[in-house]
């Protein structure tokens, strides 16, 4: 089955680019969910299937996914963005919901 | 889709516990469970169809852990049976709203495995 590797953490100044990344074994071929959770907040869905944004979520949010990564990209970070960032993806083989294990993003 | 999650509480080992998510709004859509340990990530427990005919459970709580829906009810639920101390976390139910996976959230249910 799958597993999804994060990186623990991230550390971005005010107005870089974040790249937040979630590896595993091809994962190209899946599409890839992305949730933001903020400190004593339920988690929020900012990315579906690898590029499309909910209503509501800035155009700043973007992603990719490709061979054995996946990518979500934060342009022009601001502060607010400072939250813990989950991928999601179906594994079709075991049919289980996977979470990677989450990145903490700090501006 | 607003979500209430309760039912939550202290409960000793080997005890069972039964949680809902109430909903409103679209309510005949794909529902899930998800938990989140004290200062840890996000952890899939269980999902249901919109119809209730196909379920899916985690591998750890596989066996232990069975999810139902009544629609009439507008109401997920979890039935927790077995409970051990590393089932403790808050217990969130999200929904699939027709755009992404897990879209809506409620606000969680905080569940103490404790002797």
């Amino acid at each position: 089955s799958f597993e999804l590797t994060q990186s623990p953490s991230v550390s971005v100044a005010p107005g870089d680019t974040a790249r937040i990344s979630c590896g595993g074994d091809e994962i190209g071929t899946v599409r890839v969910n992305w949730y933001q959770q903020k400190p004593g907040q339920s988690p929020l869905l900012v990315l579906y299937h690898d590029v499309y944004r909910p209503s509501g979520i800035p155009e700043r949010f973007s992603g990719s996914n490709s061979w054995d990564t996946a990518t979500l990209i934060i342009s022009r970070v601001e502060a607010g963005d400072e939250a813990d960032y989950y991928c999601l993806v179906w594994d079709t083989e075991s049919v289980h919901w996977v979470f990677g294990g989450g990145t903490k993003l700090t501006v | 889709v607003q979500l209430a999650e309760s039912g939550g509480g202290v409960v000793q080992p080997g005890r069972s516990l039964r949680l809902s998510c109430a909903a409103s709004g679209i309510t005949l859509i794909p529902f899930h469970w998800v938990r989140q340990a004290p200062g840890k990530g996000l952890e899939w427990i269980a999902s249901m169809s919109s119809d209730g005919n196909n379920e899916y459970h985690a591998d750890s709580v596989k066996g232990r852990f069975i999810v139902s829906r009544d629609n009439s009810r507008k109401t997920l639920f979890l039935q927790m049976n077995s409970l051990r101390g590393e089932d403790t976390a808050l217990y969130y139910c999200a929904g699939d709203r027709g755009g992404g996976p897990f879209e809506d959230w409620g606000q969680g249910t905080l569940v103490t495995v404790s002797s």
